[in-house]
């Protein structure tokens, strides 16, 4: 049971924007630690999508975008595509655990 | 161009100590603010983060891990060195070394990952 809560699963058809949740608690994301973003494709190793919240490293397009809130930071995919399908994982620390932290992926499907 | 590849057995007995070795190219461990950690994840499970060194020595160990994990540096070679002893089936994952991006903040954040290593624990 990981610290961070995502959905398992987030589907989306081409074109349409789908977001990506990752709850947390007043001892991690609500403590105002920072949130990151990865993919991962099949059978491959994770990729930096979004750091510090809201920041994309250079090549990760425009249709990325992170934001956090409280006690959970979101991922929100526009113009979804095909190669968009993977796995989604967030990050943060935890102050309690005294422990980095991931939360469980989320597996995005585009239908 | 920042690369990272992970060595070592892909199969360990319980009970073994397990070495794996990261080897990286296009940055120095050398340079202020660099550091490489590791991380890793069970088939079908969640990224597991498990130790980073820093280019000062410096070192943060997961806190369920501390006792049995060990991580070192060869700046002359390139390499980060985990060891991580007792190991037990569930231990099995696939493991990964990857880059510190040098910005500020908690916690750090990994900008470029190796292909991982699969390692195995036999009962």
């Amino acid at each position: 049971q990981s610290v961070l809560t995502q959905p398992p699963s987030v589907s989306g058809a081409p074109g349409q924007r789908v977001t990506i949740s990752c709850t947390g608690s007043s001892s991690n994301i609500g403590a105002g630690y920072d949130v990151h973003w990865y993919r991962q494709l099949p059978g491959t190793a994770p990729k930096l999508l979004i750091y510090t919240n809201t920041n994309r490293p250079s090549g990760v397009p425009d249709r990325f975008s992170g934001s956090k809130t409280g006690t959970s930071a979101s991922l929100a995919i526009t113009g979804l595509q095909a190669e968009d399908e993977a796995v989604y994982h967030c990050q943060s620390y935890d102050s309690r655990l005294s422990d980095v932290i991931f939360g469980g992926g989320t597996k995005l499907t585009v239908l | 161009q920042i690369t990272l590849k992970e060595s070592g057995p892909t199969l360990v007995k319980s009970t073994q100590t397990l070495t794996l070795t990261c080897t990286f190219s296009g940055f120095s461990l050398g340079t202020r603010g660099v550091g490489v950690g590791w991380i890793r994840q069970p088939p079908g499970k969640a990224l597991e983060w498990l130790a980073l060194i820093y280019w000062d020595d410096d070192e943060r160990h997961s806190p369920s891990l501390k006792n049995r994990l060990t991580i070192t540096k060869d700046t002359s070679k390139n390499q980060v060195v985990l060891t991580l002893t007792n190991m037990y089936p569930v231990d099995t994952a696939t493991y990964y070394c990857a880059h510190r991006r040098a910005v500020a903040g908690t916690p750090d954040v990994f900008d470029m990952w190796g292909q991982g290593t699969m390692v195995t624990v036999s009962s």
